[in-house]
């Protein structure tokens, strides 16, 4: 077992690219969440899913933002048409259960110039 | 609706002083489970403990322990003896049972231990 993976761990891309990130959770982990955390914040939730169905969305979640989980393990995040303002670090976590403790990944550090 | 506060924006110490974080949480759930984590410069977070709302029992795990008072909705976190290993920044979170089962996280407490 070798923990949450996030892949890639640095992104640079041009204001209005699309991007796309991965994130593999502890294999026997039902439960992936998303979130994205800014520079001197908590960590703010985007998005979980309980095996392939996703179960919340925030609503920081707008629509240029769309997550996945086609066969209940791996996982993408993709932002379209990225702002300036989606620069930020992003996180995955996965746990067994609702109300156990989340595994965090070292996240997906993006940068949009 | 969830909220997590830490007053503590950042705090510092000298090493081997004993610092307590503060927690203070709302929810309108009645089963719900309270974590803090621990962010080093490295940035992954790391898990520190998870209790839930029908356990008020504290907790020490060596320098650590955890005081969760339900009367206060508080779930403060000491460092006993604190080392320069310590310094990170340090987040509360909550998780409700039945209201969506996301974590919610406080601001987080910055937290330099010095030499």
């Amino acid at each position: 077992d070798t923990g949450v993976s996030q892949d890639p761990r640095h992104k640079i891309t041009k204001r209005g690219q699309n991007v796309t990130f991965r994130c593999d959770p502890i294999s026997e982990h039902n439960r992936l969440y998303w979130y994205r955390q800014t520079l001197g914040q908590g960590p703010e939730f985007l998005t979980y899913f309980q095996n392939e169905a996703q179960l919340e969305k925030s609503r920081l979640l707008s629509d240029r933002f769309s997550a996945e989980r086609p066969k209940g393990s791996f996982s993408t995040l993709e932002i379209q048409r990225t702002e300036q303002g989606d620069s930020a670090m992003y996180l995955c976590a996965s746990s067994e259960r609702g109300g156990d403790e989340a595994f965090f990944g070292q996240g997906t550090r993006l940068t949009v110039v | 609706a969830q909220k997590v506060t830490q007053a503590q924006t950042e705090i510092s110490v000298v090493e081997k002083e004993d610092v307590t974080l503060d927690c203070v949480y709302e929810t309108r759930d009645t089963t719900y489970y309270l974590f803090w984590y621990k962010q080093p410069p490295s940035g992954e977070l790391v898990f520190l403990i998870r209790r839930n709302s029908f356990d008020e029992q504290n907790e020490i795990s060596g320098r650590y322990s955890w005081n969760f008072q339900k009367s206060t909705s508080s779930f403060n976190f000491t460092i006993t003896a604190s080392q320069v290993v310590d310094s990170a920044v340090y987040f509360c979170a909550l998780s409700e049972a039945n209201y969506g089962q996301n974590f919610v996280f406080g601001p987080g407490t910055r937290l330099s231990v010095l030499p």
